[in-house]
């Protein structure tokens, strides 16, 4: 079965720290990956995408992904995080033409000032 | 643009009763919408997945008696909790998506108490 695993449950750091959160899946074919964020009390958004062509790929609020297809992962960075960046974060991934997706645990990250 | 709503955003019920939750695509059409439901601390998992005019497809161990879904028009999707019991307490969150999109776009959420 296909199955979205992200190793970090809860992440707490301070501002200005790196974040690398981990995300890999299990799908020998063709993905899309998501990366979605949910904020306090507020629905899901989406942070970025990877579709095909280049495999870092730059979402909002300085997040970043990179796919690396070999090790099928597709972790999310961001060089410096800010208080406003405490949310959870989700990865996800699409396999089939309907979209369906299949998310990962959730991550939570607090971030102290 | 691309704003989904759900309503109610909070509902509280008695055992035995159903309840009707509404998605709705503000300004978009949506052929898609899909229901997932999200346990405290966990990841959300997809119930069903519905497309305009047609019958909803549901995941494997999702009760499609329990959990009637309706997308009878291009921005309106609803969830009906049919005979609701306690273990059905959870947050209910809708997504909907365009033709051609590959990109769902979620409610808010409903968080469902059933007594």
């Amino acid at each position: 079965a296909q199955s979205v695993s992200q190793h970090n449950h809860h992440v707490i750091l301070s501002e200005a720290a790196s974040l690398e959160l981990g995300c890999n899946y299990s799908y020998g074919g063709t993905v899309n990956l998501f990366w979605y964020v949910q904020y306090p009390g507020q629905h899901l958004q989406l942070l970025l995408k990877y579709f095909s062509g280049d495999p870092l790929v730059k979402g909002i609020k300085g997040f970043e992904a990179e796919f690396i297809k070999s090790k099928f992962s597709f972790n999310l960075r961001k060089p410096s995080v800010q208080w406003s960046d405490t949310a959870e974060y989700f990865c996800a991934v699409t396999t089939d033409s309907w979209g369906k997706l299949q998310f990962g645990a959730g991550t939570q990250v607090v971030v102290t000032p | 643009g691309a704003v989904v709503s759900q309503h109610p955003s909070r509902v509280i019920c008695k055992s035995g009763t159903s309840v009707k939750i509404e998605c709705r695509s503000l300004d978009f059409q949506a052929t898609t919408m899909f229901w997932y439901r999200q346990f405290p601390k966990k990841s959300l998992m997809l119930m069903a997945t519905s497309n305009e005019g047609s019958k909803a497809t549901y995941e494997q161990g999702v009760e499609k008696d329990k959990f009637l879904i309706n997308h009878a028009s291009l921005t309106l999707s609803t969830l009906t909790v049919t005979s609701a019991h306690p273990e059905d307490s959870s947050f209910y969150i809708c997504s909907a998506q365009e033709a051609d999109v590959n990109e769902q776009f979620f409610g808010p959420g409903t968080r469902l108490t059933v007594l």
